[in-house]
């Protein structure tokens, strides 16, 4: 399939640890925040949402943190397995109409 | 329910040349996008609708044209195609509902102009 980010900054853990994945937006105005994970060859899957009306909110193994002072957004991956290996970006937007992605982080998932 | 299906799956033009990719979806979405993938960069939009009959533009319009005429249907245009057009595009599509935006997108076109 498709390569995607073949130049993306790399996050490394081991099987069983928890991951941390940051992303830095730029619109102080959004107000919707999505995390996507991007396998190869495949489109984006939607992993889990926040609004600005919110600082935390928390998924199957999965938390979002929204920081609107520093615009900075965080995904936390609990117990991270090998299915979790892929390219995961960010996103924002106002009113769910224009969003704008981050680059991208790859997680690599050490057995 | 197929969810989002795009046409076709891998195409080659050469510069200058038109073509439609056509984006559809069987979840009755009001929201549709279309975004571009090169490698590594994030997705950018391209278009998107916020209904049938509307599309507005997104980060990258240029040289490209879309259409909504059906709530399904989203067609993304491109009248002479570039060698900077070689990409992936992906559609997405979403609803309104409790807050949620979240976005289901197609499996992607891998378009490459010579």
């Amino acid at each position: 399939g498709e390569s995607v980010g073949l130049h993306l900054p790399t996050l490394s853990v081991q099987e069983g640890d928890n991951s941390i994945i940051n992303c830095a937006y730029s619109n102080s105005a959004s107000d919707y925040f999505i995390w996507y994970k991007q396998e190869s060859g495949k489109g984006p899957q939607f992993i889990i949402d926040i609004r600005s009306n919110m600082d935390k909110r928390q998924g199957q193994r999965v938390t979002v943190l929204l920081n609107k002072t520093v615009k900075h957004l965080s995904l936390q991956i609990a117990a991270t397995q090998p299915g979790d290996s892929a390219v995961y970006f960010c996103a924002e937007s106002s009113y769910g109409q224009n969003f704008v992605f981050g680059p991208g982080t790859r997680l690599s998932v050490l057995p | 329910n197929a969810g989002v299906t795009q046409t076709p799956k891998f195409r080659v033009l050469k510069t200058g040349q038109s073509m439609t990719l056509l984006c559809a979806q069987d979840m009755n979405h009001e929201y549709m996008y279309w975004y571009r993938q090169d490698p590594g960069m994030g997705l950018r939009l391209i278009h998107y609708s916020v209904g049938e009959g509307t599309t507005a533009k997104g980060e990258v319009p240029d040289g490209y044209n879309v259409s909504r005429l059906k709530k399904q249907n989203f067609l993304l245009g491109l009248e002479s195609a570039a060698p900077s057009q070689t990409s992936v595009y992906f559609c997405a599509s979403s609803y309104l509902g409790g807050g949620s935006y979240e976005q289901f997108f197609g499996p992607g076109t891998r378009l490459t102009v010579l």
